[in-house]
């Protein structure tokens, strides 16, 4: 049962346009999100995070919308740079519960 | 070095063969974890550490044993490896939050892709 789900296993986008990525979850007591970036052959890196009480978070050219209603968060990265090529993971907690639920991940490639 | 390492960082064993995967952090984090990576799932949590000899289950821990003598190790031991554990493993470290661990500072080591044949 997975319990958060990034249905794109791949995106490419063109340098200096926005790159949306997408996560959808099914589990309604997640607290906390996160977004991770993981280049080849490292692991993977925090990236930025959001609260369930809070619907938008930014971070420099990273911003993460969080849509409850709908199960359904975003990581927004504009412009897109061609260091932003990596594969990215949302990430999911249910504070109280210790565990971190990852979704399957989305390989970005930014075509120059 | 500081941070967090993992070795070997490749490993080729045979089924039914035992395999210790080591980690070390050099920040005294209390919390430590195991991940496997497989194609289709994403991150899988195997089993994660609160503290040195206080160690609990996560997903998927059938098969592997781990340890926690000191705060700076949290060895993984596969005690006789199948071919389904083929996969890489990650190693993380965080310090105590304002529940339980803190998710923004989870701090991930390099990996140790393990093959199984």
């Amino acid at each position: 049962d997975q319990q958060v789900k990034q249905n794109s296993p791949s995106l490419s986008v063109q340098e200096g346009r926005i790159s949306i990525l997408n996560c959808d979850y099914t589990n309604s007591m997640f607290d906390y999100f996160l977004w991770y970036k993981k280049y080849p052959a490292e692991g993977p890196t925090f990236l930025i995070s959001i609260s369930s009480i809070k619907d938008k978070n930014e971070d420099g050219r990273f911003t993460v919308f969080l849509n409850k209603s709908a199960k359904h968060l975003s990581l927004h990265i504009v412009p897109s740079q061609p260091g932003d090529s990596a594969v990215y993971f949302c990430a999911a907690i249910e504070f109280g519960n210790e565990k971190l639920t990852f979704g399957t991940g989305t390989r970005l490639t930014i075509i120059p | 070095d500081a941070g967090i390492t993992q070795s070997p960082r490749y490993k080729i064993t045979e089924t039914g063969r035992q395999v210790t995967l080591m980690c070390h952090q050099t920040w005294s984090h209390s919390y430590m974890f195991w991940y496997r990576q497989d194609l289709g799932h994403g991150l899988r949590l195997i089993y994660y550490s609160a503290a040195a000899d206080i160690t609990d289950k996560g997903e998927v821990p059938d098969g592997y044993v781990v340890s926690r003598s000191k705060t700076e190790n949290f060895p993984l031991t596969l005690e006789s490896a199948t071919r389904s554990q083929t996969s890489v493993y990650f190693c993380a470290s965080t310090v105590v939050g304002a529940t339980l661990w803190d998710p923004d500072t989870q701090y991930f080591g390099p990996g140790t892709r393990l093959t199984v044949l």
